[in-house]
């Protein structure tokens, strides 16, 4: 069974440029989570979508947005990047939604903004 | 807001049990606690989690204090491979606040041969 992939795995971006990035998760998982790890400020978490509804969300500016799709793939967008945002972004499925739930983790994008 | 605290470091020897300590003195009666490793250049990878029962899977056991204001990670016999950051993280899906998935700063576990 494959597991989570996320892509790109490295990106270099401008800052004030806009980012997507996607992630595919385990087959038949429908929640996907995602989360910015950075040395400064460790993990922390961006938002949740179960069944291409935002669930949950974390304290992050209106700049960060995420949606799923009907086949559960997710997309997580960043508008006019800072150099704050340099950071590995990752993504993680599940099969239920919320804190019972084991999530997989996928390798991360290591986005660097200059 | 919840917060985990954990020691930044540990160390053990090979094949000796290790006990990793979090404290989140303000959680609340709806979060679960989670443990996640993440080893050099790779995703976290999922430990263990419980809410208020002690809790044991192949890989770990998970000790939860009475008042719930800490817990224990508990490796039986360390190996080489268990060498990673261990993070603590508070889930919690009731309520209307943002703070729905606190991690903790990680323990770098170091396993002496």
């Amino acid at each position: 069974k494959a597991g989570v992939t996320q892509t790109p795995r490295y990106l270099i971006k401008t800052r004030g440029q806009q980012v997507t990035l996607s992630c595919s998760p385990i087959s038949g998982h429908r929640s996907v989570s995602w989360y910015q790890q950075t040395p400064g400020q460790g993990l922390q978490f961006l938002f949740e979508y179960f069944s291409e509804t935002q669930r949950n969300k974390g304290n992050f500016p209106g700049r960060f947005s995420g949606r799923q799709f009907s086949n559960s793939r997710s997309e997580m967008n960043v508008s006019t990047l800072e150099l704050g945002d340099s950071a590995l972004y990752l993504c993680a499925s599940s099969t239920l939604q919320g804190s019972g739930a084991e999530a997989f983790f996928g390798q991360g994008t290591r986005l660097t903004v200059v | 807001d919840a917060k985990t605290t954990q020691p930044n470091s540990m160390e053990s020897n090979e094949e000796e049990p290790v006990h990793l300590p979090c404290n989140h003195s303000t959680i609340s009666g709806t979060d679960y606690i989670h443990w996640y490793r993440q080893l050099p250049s790779q995703g976290p990878e999922y430990v263990i989690h419980g809410l208020t029962s002690n809790v044991n899977n192949r890989m770990a056991s998970l000790a939860i204090a009475e008042d719930r204001k800490s817990s224990t990670l508990i490796l039986h016999r360390a190996t080489l491979r268990d060498a990673a950051v261990y993070y603590c993280i508070l889930r919690d899906d009731g309520g209307t606040s943002y703070d729905k998935v606190i991690f903790g700063p990680g323990t770098s576990l170091s396993v002496i041969p």
